[in-house]
C-alpha cells in the first residue's frame, strides 16, 4: 500500500495525559498537512510542512499542540495536557507540491475521557 | 474570511435516481476547488479538482462543474455503493496559503 498511513488508528486517553500521533506520507510527496475533524463537520486545517519546514499554523493550534517533521519524512503531532475538547479525528494528508491535490490518510480517532 | 457552504446537508435517493449536490463558496482568489468522498470512520478520498469557471470533470457516475460562485456534483443513476459523505473544499491565492477550507459535507444515502 503506497498511500498515507497513520498510527495509531484509535487512541483513548485520560484528561491531562500527553498523546503523540504519527503520519507517514506518500513517499515522493514533499508537503504534509494535519487537519482535525469533529462529528458532522468538515476537516479543519491545523498546520503544514514543506519538507522539514513548518510553513503555516492555524489559530486552532494552541500551545498544547506541537508538530514536527524531522528530515522531511514522517511527521508527529503531539498534544500535551489533553482536554475533552480535543476528542476528534486527526487527519494527515500529503501532496506532491503546490497546486496539487492532497491525499488523506485513514485518520487517528482520539477520545479523551 | 473564506466560506464554503454545502447543500443539502443530507440527501436520500433511490437507486437510479439522479441528483446534484451544491457547494457555494466565498474566497479571495480561488486556486482550486476540490471534491472528496468520505466513508464513515475513514479519511477523505480525492475525487476532483476544478480550477476555473466552466470547467467540468467526470468519473464514472460523478460529474463536477464549476461557476464563479458555486460547484455542483452531479450523480447519474447512483448505486448503493455511492452512499457516503461528499465534501467540498477550496484553496485560495491570498498569502500563499496551501490550506484547504472545507464545507460540512452532504451525506448521501442511496437505497436499493
Amino acid at each position: 500500500d503506497t498511500g498515507v498511513s497513520q498510527d495509531p488508528r484509535h487512541k483513548i486517553t485520560k484528561r491531562g495525559q500527553n498523546v503523540t500521533f504519527r503520519c507517514d506520507p506518500i513517499s515522493e510527496h514533499n508537503r504534509l498537512y494535519w487537519y482535525r475533524q469533529t462529528l458532522g463537520q468538515g476537516p479543519e486545517f491545523l498546520t503544514y510542512f514543506q519538507n522539514e519546514a513548518q510553513l503555516e499554523k492555524s489559530r486552532l493550534l494552541s500551545d498544547r499542540f506541537s508538530a514536527e517533521r524531522p528530515k522531511g519524512s514522517f511527521s508527529t503531532l503531539e498534544i500535551q495536557r489533553t482536554e475533552q475538547g480535543d476528542s476528534a479525528m486527526y487527519l494527515c494528508a500529503s501532496s506532491l507540491g503546490m497546486e496539487r491535490e492532497q491525499f488523506f490518510g485513514p485518520g487517528t480517532r482520539l477520545t479523551v475521557l | 474570511e473564506d466560506q464554503v457552504t454545502q447543500s443539502p446537508e443530507a440527501l436520500r435517493l433511490q437507486e437510479g435516481e439522479s441528483s446534484s449536490l451544491n457547494c457555494s463558496y466565498t474566497v479571495s482568489g480561488l486556486r482550486g476547488l476540490f471534491w472528496y468522498r468520505q466513508d464513515p470512520g475513514k479519511g477523505p478520498e480525492f475525487l476532483f479538482t476544478l480550477y476555473s469557471a466552466g470547467e467540468e470533470k467526470e468519473k464514472e457516475r460523478l460529474k463536477a462543474t464549476l461557476t464563479k460562485k458555486e460547484s455542483f456534483l452531479h450523480i447519474t443513476a447512483p448505486k448503493p455503493e455511492d452512499s457516503a459523505t461528499y465534501l467540498c473544499a477550496v484553496r485560495r491565492t491570498q498569502g500563499g496559503s496551501e490550506k484547504l477550507v472545507f464545507g460540512k459535507g452532504t451525506k448521501l444515502t442511496v437505497n436499493p
